[in-house]
């Protein structure tokens, strides 16, 4: 059974950097079927995609994150990584990784449905 | 980027009634690439439907899902206790970027 396990501080000051890894255990990430995503959802609101990575290397972002957001992939130690520079308050929330399905396009593949979620981590943005 | 509109907000069903989720976008969708997922709380998101119309590994034939274009339907047959819970639509027939509807709320009424 595919298992995805969220790590990383709970607590991030204000202008700093927010870091969280994915750990997979019960797959491979090196699976040329799937992307690996993370998602976010604020206290009581909805979800936010903010990007995903295949295994290769290859990255789609949210444009309204993307010129602070960085995800990347470790093979070798089956992990995935998020980070998310110069955060502000609007950046607390729950935050998940997740097995996306591949979605093919016409001209290009990318993330689709997300058939597995980590349990989510709550990360609060406080001096 | 496509924005997707919910509706109703809430809504209201006694178990054993029918539940009819709206989901629109303000543009078409390509290849019917929707998804529906459930959220209970302090639970991460359940996938229930893809490509539209089909069921997740799993998930009970009460719950289809339908529409093309710009306009998708989650449908629930006969409501079970367990159903309460807040439904999401997710377009990923453009992307990046990928994006969620605001949830539909469905309670006890």
């Amino acid at each position: 059974q595919l298992q995805l396990q969220e790590s990383g501080p709970g607590l991030v000051k204000p202008s700093e950097t927010l870091s969280l890894t994915c750990t997979v255990s019960g797959g491979s990430i090196s699976s040329s079927s799937y992307y690996w995503g993370w998602i976010r959802q604020p206290p009581g609101k909805g979800l936010e995609w903010i990007g995903s990575i295949y295994y290769s290397g290859s990255t789609y972002y949210n444009p309204s994150l993307k010129s602070r957001v960085t995800i990347s992939v470790d093979t070798s130690k089956n992990q995935f990584s998020l980070k998310l520079s110069s955060v502000t308050a609007a950046d607390t929330a729950v935050y998940y990784c997740a097995r996306q399905d591949r979605a093919r396009h016409y001209y290009y593949d990318s993330s689709g449905h997300i058939g597995y979620w980590g349990q989510g981590t709550l990360v609060t943005v406080s001096s | 980027e496509i924005v997707l509109t919910q509706s109703p907000g809430t809504l209201s069903l006694s178990p054993g009634e029918r539940a009819t989720l709206s989901c629109r976008a303000s543009q078409s969708v390509s290849s019917s690439y929707l998804a529906w997922y459930q959220q209970k709380p302090g639970q991460a998101p359940r996938l229930l439907i893809y490509g539209a119309s089909s069921r997740a590994t799993g998930i009970p034939d009460r719950f289809s899902g339908s529409g093309s274009g710009t306009d998708f339907t989650l449908t629930i047959s006969r409501l079970e206790p367990e159903d309460f819970a807040v439904y999401y639509c997710q377009q990923y027939g453009s992307s990046p970027p990928e994006t969620f509807g605001p949830g539909t709320k469905v309670d006890i009424k």
